[in-house]
């Protein structure tokens, strides 16, 4: 079966452009995290979703960051205006949240995205 | 004080050595807890989850400690293969399934 797939895998963007990037959850998977890790950097919670609706923003760095999900699978990240500070890995997660317990996340291979 | 701290390491230890990690949390009201591998400019990957009664997975043991408020994982027997990060995980806070992620202990296993 599929795992958690990310596009694009790399992007190169100019400081001060929009970037979008996107996240296929594994299917029948209800919540999904996004995270980002800097260079030698722990993973930065940034914001997750259960279904549609996201529960906790309270990561997203600057309101130059959104994220949406639609039918409860496909959820893109935006990021406006980027700054160079912004490169960063962008990873996506899954996981099957059972009624009573928390579940383990499967990740995706990240979004390498750098700012020049 | 970080909500998760670990040793960033490098533990550098021969091939079939024993090594233990140690992760501390701050939230008393944490209720999972996992141990996650990261291999160099890769995704994290699930090692394992840490059971209140401690739990074993062959070379691989985890354990909690909610009194002192960590948890810890112990490699026997090292191979070059597990040379990674690994990364302790902690869920935010009670009813939430947000997770918080240590930075990660550094493992290299030397031939």
């Amino acid at each position: 079966g599929a795992g958690v797939s990310q596009s694009p895998s790399n992007k190169v963007t100019e400081k001060g452009k929009d970037v979008e990037l996107r996240c296929d959850p594994i299917s029948g998977h209800t919540a999904l995290y996004w995270y980002r890790q800097s260079l030698g950097q722990g993973l930065e919670f940034l914001i997750y979703f259960q279904g549609n609706s996201a529960p906790d923003k309270s990561g997203l760095p600057s309101d130059r960051f959104s994220a949406e999900r639609t039918g409860g699978s496909v959820s893109t990240l935006t990021i406006q205006r980027t700054q160079q500070e912004d490169s960063a890995v962008y990873l996506c997660a899954s996981s099957l949240l059972p009624s009573t317990l928390p579940s383990t996340q499967y990740f995706g291979p990240g979004t390498r995205l750098t700012v020049l | 004080r970080k909500e998760v701290e670990q040793d960033p390491g490098p533990f550098n230890v021969p091939e079939g050595a024993t090594v233990a990690f140690n992760c501390t949390y701050s939230n008393s009201a944490s209720q999972s807890f996992f141990w996650y591998r990261q291999d160099c400019r890769k995704e994290p990957k699930l090692l394992m989850s840490v059971y209140s009664s401690g739990n074993e997975d062959g070379r691989f043991t985890a354990q909690l400690n909610r009194a002192s408020q960590y948890i810890s994982l112990l490699i026997r027997d090292s191979k070059l293969s597990d040379s990674a990060t690994y990364l302790c995980v902690v869920n935010g806070a009670s009813g939430t399934y947000k997770y918080i992620f240590g930075t990660g202990t550094r493992l290299k296993v030397l031939a």
